[in-house]
């Protein structure tokens, strides 16, 4: 099936510094997504990427979907303690499937 | 808008117990989808619907797993006998088909315990 690699699998910085986290496949997919967790609960989309190149910010977090439209990548400015969770990256299936994968995610913990 | 409801959100069961899982999606959301979510594998596709219709079966573990989906409001996913190997988070989300940006609204999951 479909693997999407997410690095780093977690992250500990202190409040107030920037955050990269990325996402990479070996297939080519047309739309990918970031989502954050909470601990006990699911899933929140964050940014939603349709475009090659296309660079989209949605306050103090960034996304690109990379032009091979193999990989993407995610950024934090500015840290602050409820930033704290996992994110994911997701691709959808090609084909008009609306089947989603997931990465396996990026731990953040922010030390206030 | 009341969001993607779940319930239980705690179940602990005995092995080769009946488990079922509810949901109800957002109003007008016409795609549910059931994942379960663990340590090891992550967030796996069981099964979706679209318009209460059964499209993608193929994430179904295996026969002792079986999801419905009766009407637009409402979802089930069912395990019986349990095992141990079951224990993970259940999330249910919905999401419309067509206009919007692309992505799903997830439930707060069950978190299923079998001993």
């Amino acid at each position: 099936g479909q693997q999407l690699n997410q690095s780093p699998q977690s992250m500990f910085i202190q409040e107030g510094e920037d955050v990269s986290m990325n996402c990479t496949s070996s297939s080519i997919f047309n739309t990918w997504l970031w989502y954050k967790q909470e601990p006990g609960e699911g899933p929140v989309l964050l940014i939603a990427l349709y475009k090659a190149g296309e660079l989209t910010s949605n306050g103090r977090l960034t996304a690109q979907f990379g032009i091979t439209r193999k990989d993407s990548f995610l950024n934090i400015s500015a840290s602050i303690p409820s930033d704290v969770g996992i994110y994911f990256c997701a691709v959808r299936y090609q084909g008009g499937s609306e089947k989603l994968v997931f990465g396996k995610g990026t731990k953040l913990t922010v030390n206030p | 808008d009341a969001g993607v409801i779940q319930s239980p959100r705690h179940e602990v069961t005995e092995m080769g117990q009946e488990v079922t899982l509810r949901c109800k999606p957002i109003s007008g959301h016409n795609s549910l989808f059931w994942y379960r979510q663990t340590m090891m594998r992550g967030l796996e596709l069981l099964i979706y619907f679209n318009n209460n219709v059964p499209i993608d079966d193929s994430g179904m573990p295996e026969d002792r797993f079986s999801a419905k989906m009766p009407n637009a409001s409402f979802s089930t996913l069912k395990i019986q006998p349990s095992e141990p190997r079951d224990s993970a988070v259940y999330f249910c989300a919905s999401s419309r088909r067509t206009g919007g940006p692309y992505g799903y609204t997830f439930g707060s999951g069950t978190r299923l315990t079998v001993v």
